[in-house]
């Protein structure tokens, strides 16, 4: 399968943990976003990458969170001492080139608790 | 706050009934207007999509249309099936190159087309 492949599917862990995701977008793709989704709404941008370079953010995003591109190929997410409000489904989605076509994966699950 | 305002937040149609989703949205800089397809368990898939400069795209059951002067878009699926019930997510973002690469995204429609 080539599409956007997302481990761990479910992450529980308790308040004050880290946790650490990981994405591998479509390999030839050279754009990687980040979007977090709640219940009942829709997602919401995080960040996004243009190869290995990390060019938005979300003004939302709290410091805690961290993202990585290091090769241009997988990204990983990590939240610093996870809160219960951060329990959301993260998705990963990637493009290719000026194609505003996003292809996504499944998402992390992440419940604290 | 860049937004985009959706409606039904839910809605049931009978098979072979045509489905009707809309959209608002208040910046005028937004350039791409996509409609996604979400199934439980899933991420969200790009069902059809639209620019300003057209009225209408049409893709086989699937038609957006779209009133620039309005500010608002739409999505009409016909001869719905039950194979349809999904949540749908409408979307909006700037021109690529504008500086922002985000995709604003409504709340969904929960869509249930019953037999």
């Amino acid at each position: 399968d080539t599409g956007v492949s997302q481990d761990p599917r479910h992450k529980i862990t308790k308040r004050g943990q880290n946790v650490t995701f990981r994405c591998d977008p479509i390999s030839e793709h050279n754009r990687l976003y980040w979007y977090r989704q709640t219940l009942g709404q829709g997602p919401e941008f995080l960040t996004y990458f243009q190869n290995e370079a990390q060019l938005e953010k979300s003004r939302l995003l709290s410091d805690r969170f961290s993202a990585e591109r290091p090769k241009g190929s997988f990204s990983t997410l990590e939240i610093q001492r996870t809160e219960q409000g951060d329990s959301a489904m993260y998705l990963c989605a990637s493009s290719l080139g000026s194609d505003e076509k996003l292809f996504f994966g499944s998402g992390t699950q992440l419940s604290v608790l | 706050q860049q937004q985009v305002k959706q409606s039904p937040q839910s809605l049931i149609v009978q098979k072979g009934g045509i489905s009707i989703i809309n959209c608002a949205y208040e910046n005028t800089a937004f350039d791409y207007f996509p409609w996604y397809q979400q199934f439980p368990g899933k991420g969200p898939a790009l069902l059809i999509a639209i620019r300003p400069d057209v009225s209408e795209k049409k893709e086989g059951r699937f038609t957006i249309s779209f009133n620039k002067s309005a500010k608002q878009f739409s999505l009409h699926i016909m001869d719905s099936q039950p194979g349809d019930s999904a949540t749908y997510f409408c979307a909006a973002s700037p021109p690529v190159g504008a500086g922002s690469y985000q995709l604003t995204f409504g709340k969904g429609t929960k869509l249930s087309v019953i037999p």
